[in-house]
């Protein structure tokens, strides 16, 4: 059962364009999302992540915005550039226990100049 | 961020022998890691969670005496995946999760680089 849902699949943006990338999550037990960035080769790197008590959370170019009673969140790249060009996870935490990471099946950006 | 550092970063090994793969955290203490593998153009799978000074918890499907985990401190993690064949071929990567306060007390973990297995 895949518990966050994330879309597109792939996305191409022009340079200065704004990327967004959707998640929807089901389980109502997760209490934290982060973002994570990816480049070829690498591991993961935390990108931005909010709890649920806020709707909207921004980090330089990067903002997460957040619909509890909807259970959907949305990363948006302003201004995007070349070096953006990543895969991004969206994913999801519940607290308790081990707190392991539900991650979303990812979306590969492509920044074109 | 806090720093986890995974070794090696590739390796390549023969049908049949073992692979370790060291997981690191370097400036804070992590009683609690993570193994993922991710094939290409896919997701992180979770594989099992470590935790210092007890056996780890696998995931269903992920064959523990296959993968063996080992988190003897509370810096260090090891997966060795022991008689390796072709369809381990893979990338592996650990979390640590950090509990301390001092990033905003909401206990982020921490992704290593990575480490590409072939088995050959």
């Amino acid at each position: 059962q895949q518990q966050v849902k994330q879309s597109p699949q792939s996305l191409i943006v022009q340079k200065g364009g704004i990327s967004i990338i959707n998640c929807a999550y089901e389980n109502t037990a997760f209490d934290y999302f982060p973002w994570y960035q990816q480049f070829p080769g690498k591991g993961p790197a935390l990108l931005i992540a909010i709890r649920p008590d806020v709707s909207e959370k921004k980090e330089g170019r990067f903002t997460i915005s957040f619909n509890k009673s909807a259970k959907q969140f949305s990363l948006h790249i302003m201004d995007s550039q070349p070096g953006d060009s990543a895969t991004y996870f969206c994913a999801a935490r519940r607290s308790g226990g081990y707190q392991k990471v539900t991650f979303g099946t990812g979306t590969k950006l492509q920044v074109i100049p | 961020g806090a720093v986890v550092s995974q070794h090696p970063s590739r390796v390549i090994c023969k049908s049949g022998t073992s692979v370790k793969i060291e997981c690191r955290s370097l400036d804070f203490q992590a009683t609690t890691m993570f193994w993922y593998r991710q094939f290409p153009k896919q997701s992180l799978m979770l594989m099992a969670t470590s935790n210092e000074g007890s056996k780890a918890t696998y995931e269903q499907g992920v064959e523990k005496d296959k993968f063996l985990i080992n988190h003897a401190s509370l810096t260090l993690s090891t997966l060795t995946v022991t008689s390796a064949h072709p369809e381990d071929s893979s990338f592996y990567i650990c979390s640590a999760r950090d509990n301390t306060a001092n990033r905003g007390g909401w206990g982020e973990a921490f992704f290593g680089q990575g480490t590409r297995l072939t088995v050959v």
